[in-house]
């Protein structure tokens, strides 16, 4: 199957500093990635759409200006926290639709937990 | 609202038995539902889909149905192992129709050998 990696898998950061997040799609092109954040045993909250070559979707209530999203390339989109905060501590995952886009399955990345001093 | 609704209580089971996980959806008309895995600190993993004209899929030891009348899909693992143990997830495509996956909040499975 499809292969999305993320990096860094693990990042401590001081309050007030911004943290880049990459998510790259190995083995195909993925056109749109979305970004999702889970809390501790809750479920996972969609924060984004990143489309290439254009802006990124929000959902209500996510901050663009704090959460900004680049699609730089087909294979590579980057999630950056700016003035990161404690209360931005958390897990965020991307991930991208299957290349035929029919089905909707979505091949996730491993997964960044950030964590916020 | 829409709503995703599935049992937060964590579910265990003895190794063997067929474990069986709800998901119930309102204000939803879901061309497909999926199911994920999700262990811990990992991000999920696709594991079946089933579209609005099927009414049972499977696949090795699991099986997911859908029921668009009651609006549920149930997911059933068959003779259980410890190794299924893990949260899994179900999820649809939001009504917009953008792709957008909406995920319920997981149920817990816990294998006991």
């Amino acid at each position: 199957g499809a292969v999305v990696s993320q990096h860094p898998s693990r990042v401590i950061c001081k309050s007030g500093t911004s943290v880049k997040i990459e998510c790259r799609s190995l083995d195909f092109q993925a056109t749109t990635m979305f970004w999702y954040r889970q809390f501790p045993k809750k479920s996972l909250m969609l924060m984004a759409t990143s489309n290439e070559g254009s802006k990124a979707t929000y959902e209500q209530g996510v901050e663009k200006d704090k959460f900004l999203i680049n699609h730089a390339s087909l294979t590579l989109s980057t999630l950056t926290v700016t003035s990161a905060h404690p209360e931005d501590s958390s897990f965020y995952i991307c991930s991208a639709p299957d290349r035929g886009g029919g089905s909707g399955e979505l091949f996730f990345g491993e997964g960044s937990r950030l964590t916020v001093l | 609202s829409q709503k995703i609704e599935q049992n937060s209580e964590a579910l265990n089971i003895q190794e063997g038995k067929t474990a069986t996980l709800t998901c119930n959806y309102t204000n939803y008309s879901p061309a497909y539902l999926q199911w994920y895995r999700q262990d811990p600190g990992r991000g999920p993993v696709f594991l079946l889909l089933i579209r609005e004209n099927e009414k049972e899929k499977r696949k090795e030891r699991l099986k997911v149905t859908f029921d668009t009348t009651l609006k549920q899909s149930l997911f059933h693992i068959t003779a259980s192992q410890p190794a299924d143990s893990a949260t899994y997830l179900c999820a649809l495509v939001d009504s917009s129709n953008t792709g957008k996956l909406i995920f319920g909040q997981g149920t817990t499975l816990q294998v006991k050998p």
